[in-house]
């Protein structure tokens, strides 16, 4: 059964625009919520984190959204750049160090 | 640091044969991770380590895989007999409770 859920396997959005990649979870007594990005033939890395005491956490283009009523949260790229386009996984930490990942989402950013 | 270091890069190798993995973690990392990568499941954990130790092996899918660590700067992964169905991306990771590091993955090929 997963735990974090990512329902979109892939994601098109125009150079320029705004995206918006969603994370469903299960566990409420998950504290931290993790986003991890992957190019082909590399080992995923980190990109953003956000506590569940927050509910944004800003780094420059990127923004994680925690809507914790909804066990919901969601990554914005604004604006997309063509080297955004990886495989985006959502994490959860439910212990001290181990982490639960979602399917992944596959993000195309078309010129 | 050349980060978390995993071998071989590929490997093919036809049913019924031993195979192992290996990874060398970041030095002063205390927590080892092996995760599988599948479009089916996305990335799920098999085991971690903390300061050498198995700390949850309850993602190991079957009693054909083990795992060891018998020293701080390495791991191993081994899978006898293989099968088809273990063909995927297989990710070592370590941390030192700050964040994650992963390697560049092994993809392993059953025919």
């Amino acid at each position: 059964d997963q735990q974090v859920k990512q329902n979109s396997p892939s994601l098109s959005v125009q150079e320029g625009r705004i995206s918006i990649l969603n994370c469903d979870y299960t566990n409420s007594m998950f504290d931290y919520f993790l986003w991890y990005k992957k190019y082909p033939a590399e080992g995923p890395t980190f990109l953003i984190s956000i506590s569940s005491i927050k509910d944004k956490n800003e780094d420059g283009r990127f923004t994680v959204f925690l809507n914790k009523s909804a066990k919901h949260l969601s990554l914005h790229i604004v604006p997309s750049q063509p080297g955004d386009s990886a495989v985006y996984f959502c994490a959860a930490n439910v212990e001290d160090d181990k982490i639960i990942f979602g399917k992944g989402t596959r993000l195309h950013i078309l010129p | 640091d050349a980060g978390v270091i995993q071998s071989p890069r590929h490997e093919v190798t036809e049913m019924g044969q031993e195979v192992t993995l290996r990874c060398k973690p970041i030095s002063g990392h205390d927590y080892l991770f092996w995760y599988r990568q599948t479009m089916m499941r996305g990335l799920e954990l098999l085991i971690y380590f903390n300061n050498n130790v198995p700390i949850d092996d309850s993602g190991m899918p079957e009693d054909r895989f083990s795992a060891k660590m018998p020293n701080a700067s390495f791991s191993t992964l081994k899978i006898q007999p293989s099968e088809p169905r273990d063909s995927a991306v297989y990710f070592c990771a370590s941390s030192n409770r700050v964040g994650y590091t992963f390697g560049s993955g092994t993809r392993l090929t059953v025919v």
